[in-house]
């Protein structure tokens, strides 16, 4: 069975500009969640997707949003960059079922902000 | 506010040693309880996931307990191996937030040959 998959491995954007990361689950996950990691601040959760609805959200500002396609398939977007941005964007999927919540993490997006 | 803290933050050992790391957490109700490595650069690798209900996993050379009580996890690596070098990571995640999971800092881990 295919793991996690995030595109794109590696980005660099300016300052102001905006950003799209996708991330597939794996095959019959519901459950996609997205985290950031910086060498400050460790692993810090974004938000979580459950059947398209936006189920759970971590502390950050409104200029990082998300979205979960009917295939699960998941995208998060970065609006107005700005160098603190710059970290390793990972997603996680998981069956989210009572009693298998195990999460499965992808490559991440490295992501720097020049 | 659920807060997890990992000591220590490195670990050097020489290869064939037994190691303990250790994770705390200050709100003891978590829903379940994941131990991963990292690779430099790379993604987590999930090593063992206990649930709340649970009280150890064993997987291979790695065994983790789960003290909710206390708020407390180790994982154990029975002989280290240069291989397992890494950085290993604890998460815990609370019931009707399953897909948030709160990280600890991670115990950087070098076994020597």
């Amino acid at each position: 069975k295919a793991g996690v998959t995030q595109t794109p491995r590696y980005l660099i954007k300016t300052r102001g500009q905006q950003v799209t990361l996708s991330c597939s689950p794996i095959s019959g996950h519901r459950s996609v969640s997205w985290y950031q990691q910086t060498p400050g601040q460790g692993l810090q959760f974004l938000f979580e997707y459950f059947s398209e609805t936006q189920r759970n959200k971590g502390n950050f500002p409104g200029r990082f949003s998300g979205r979960q396609f009917s295939n699960s398939r998941s995208e998060m977007n970065v609006s107005t960059l700005e160098l603190g941005d710059s970290a390793l964007y990972l997603c996680a999927s998981s069956l989210a079922r009572a009693g298998v919540s195990e999460q499965y993490f992808g490559p991440g997006t490295r992501l720097t902000v020049t | 506010k659920q807060e997890v803290t990992q000591i220590p933050a490195a670990l050097s050992v020489p290869e064939g040693e037994n190691l303990v790391l250790n994770c705390s957490f200050t709100d003891s109700a978590i829903y379940n309880l994941q131990w991963f490595r990292q690779d430099p650069g790379k993604g987590l690798t999930s090593l063992l996931l206990i649930q709340s209900s649970q009280r150890e996993q064993t997987s291979g050379r790695l065994n983790a307990s789960l003290d909710k009580s206390s708020g407390r996890s180790t994982l154990y690596i029975a002989a280290s191996q240069p291989g397992d070098s890494a950085t290993y990571l604890c998460a815990v995640s609370s019931e009707g937030s399953q897909g948030n999971l709160i990280f600890g800092k991670g115990t950087k881990l070098s076994v020597k040959p």
